[in-house]
């Protein structure tokens, strides 16, 4: 399995940035890593995925520690409209995709 | 596009009885995930399936919960003889196949009361 572990909970202030780390320190060598959040009675939404490279899109960016053992989202201005549980996952050989706790992002107006 | 569409949104049963769960999954979409999500907690995997075919059924909590999936498309999550720990959403996602390269698309769930 590729176990991921995460902070609980963060807090950060409104318009500022926000970093969510994770250690994925099993992951495999060609396992991806994916982030998705969720908003209060919603079911979880895609955020982001990546193998090797950082990325971006229009929600977040993902940096990627050269060893893989560990990622980043990056929030860049946060809003109120980010606070959800935010999970990391890598991919698990047997195509389990195991949800670990997530951390959960509070903003501070 | 459609997204992942889930029904009944909210299904409220007496204990013991019978209840079926469905999941549309995005057009296209070979694979297919059920969860579980207790109030206040993280998601458990129950089930996935590529195609028809669901290789590995260990993440099913009893043998009163079941799953199949026709035509590649359509799914159906069945429990049987409900209990009320079995209360909870139970969300279905899809992807284009396999997770390497390709997103999970989650339906809102189905709320589970068991009375």
């Amino acid at each position: 399995d590729a176990k991921t572990t995460q902070p609980n909970s963060m807090e950060s202030n409104e318009e500022e940035p926000v970093h969510l780390p994770c250690n994925h320190s099993t992951i495999s060598g060609t396992d991806y890593i994916h982030w998705y959040r969720q908003l209060p009675s919603q079911g979880p939404e895609y955020v982001i995925h990546g193998l090797t490279s950082n990325v971006n899109n229009r929600m977040a960016s993902l940096a990627i520690a050269e060893d893989r053992k560990s990622s980043t989202l990056i929030l860049h201005r946060a809003t109120l409209r980010d606070a959800a549980v935010y999970y990391c996952i890598g991919e698990n050989r047997d195509d389990k995709i195991i949800f670990g706790k997530g951390t959960r992002l509070h903003i501070l107006p | 596009g459609a997204g992942v569409s889930q029904s009944p949104s909210n299904k409220v049963t007496e204990k013991g009885k019978d209840v079926e769960l469905r999941c549309d999954p995005i057009s296209g979409h070979t694979a297919l995930y059920w969860y579980r999500q207790s109030l206040g907690q993280g998601l458990e995997f129950l089930i996935y399936f590529q195609g028809n075919s669901a290789p590995d059924k260990s993440g099913l909590p009893s043998d009163r919960f079941s799953a199949e999936r026709t035509g590649g498309s359509v799914s159906t999550l069945t429990i049987q003889r409900t209990q009320q720990e079995d209360s909870a959403v139970y969300l279905c996602a899809s992807s284009l196949g396999g997770l390497s390269n390709s997103p999970l698309h989650f339906g809102n769930g189905t709320r589970l009361t068991v009375t």
